[in-house]
């Protein structure tokens, strides 16, 4: 009864070229939903964030993508680069609360 | 500035014996969680503090499992008992004021229940 899920726990890509992380969550009431990288021996670290009332969100070569009706959010990284290898967490949350329910992640390659 | 920390690093234990595992915060952050990750999973939730109370601590496994944030600060996170099944990386976040906003992680603590 995962409420988040990473379909690919791995993904391989090129340098340069785009990388594009899935997660499908089942419960329409999240309305608030995260990316997190995180690398070994290391915490999570915050990497973007769209709200419901959103279907897109952009920060430099990263950007957010939230299809509602799917219940589908992907990440896009563009271009893709080796310090980009990590492994990557969506969570969902609803606002006004402060739990985050974290997908299992997805381990990204970037080939040199 | 300084992000969450979390010490020790490492704890290696063993079953039945009692651990605290600590957090220090973001300076002026209010909120504070613990998740707990175990091999090949996400972070799930454990506990959240607003302030010096604990706000939701629904994820608690069971009642090994205690923590505290006596002055709204630094929080320990304390397990007795401990059991092989412990064994996982524990994580603490913290926000600004809590309930929404981006939530920092520190590094973790990696248990280890021999």
């Amino acid at each position: 009864d995962q409420q988040v899920k990473q379909n690919s726990p791995s993904l391989s890509v090129q340098e340069g070229r785009i990388s594009i992380l899935n997660c499908d969550y089942t419960n329409s009431m999240f309305d608030y939903f995260l990316w997190y990288k995180k690398y070994p021996a290391e915490g999570p670290t915050f990497l973007i964030s769209i709200s419901s009332i959103k279907d897109k969100n952009e920060d430099g070569r990263f950007t957010v993508f939230l299809n509602k009706s799917a219940k589908h959010l992907s990440l896009h990284i563009v271009p893709s680069q080796p310090g980009d290898s990590a492994v990557y967490f969506c969570a969902v949350s609803t606002s006004g609360t402060y739990k985050y329910i974290f997908g299992t992640g997805t381990r990204l390659k970037v080939l040199a | 500035g300084a992000g969450v920390s979390q010490t020790p690093s490492n704890k290696v234990t063993e079953k039945g014996k009692y651990v605290e595992l600590r957090c220090d915060p973001i300076s002026g952050h209010t909120a504070l969680y613990w998740y707990r990750q175990s091999l090949g999973q996400g972070p799930e939730f454990l506990i959240y503090f607003q302030g010096t109370g604990a706000a939701d601590d629904s994820g608690l496994p069971n009642d090994r499992f205690f923590a505290v944030r006596p002055e709204g600060s630094v929080s320990t996170l304390k397990i007795q008992r401990t059991e092989r099944g412990d064994s996982a990386v524990y994580l603490c976040a913290s926000s600004l004021i809590g309930g929404g906003e981006t939530q920092y992680f520190g590094p973790g603590t990696r248990l280890l229940v021999l």
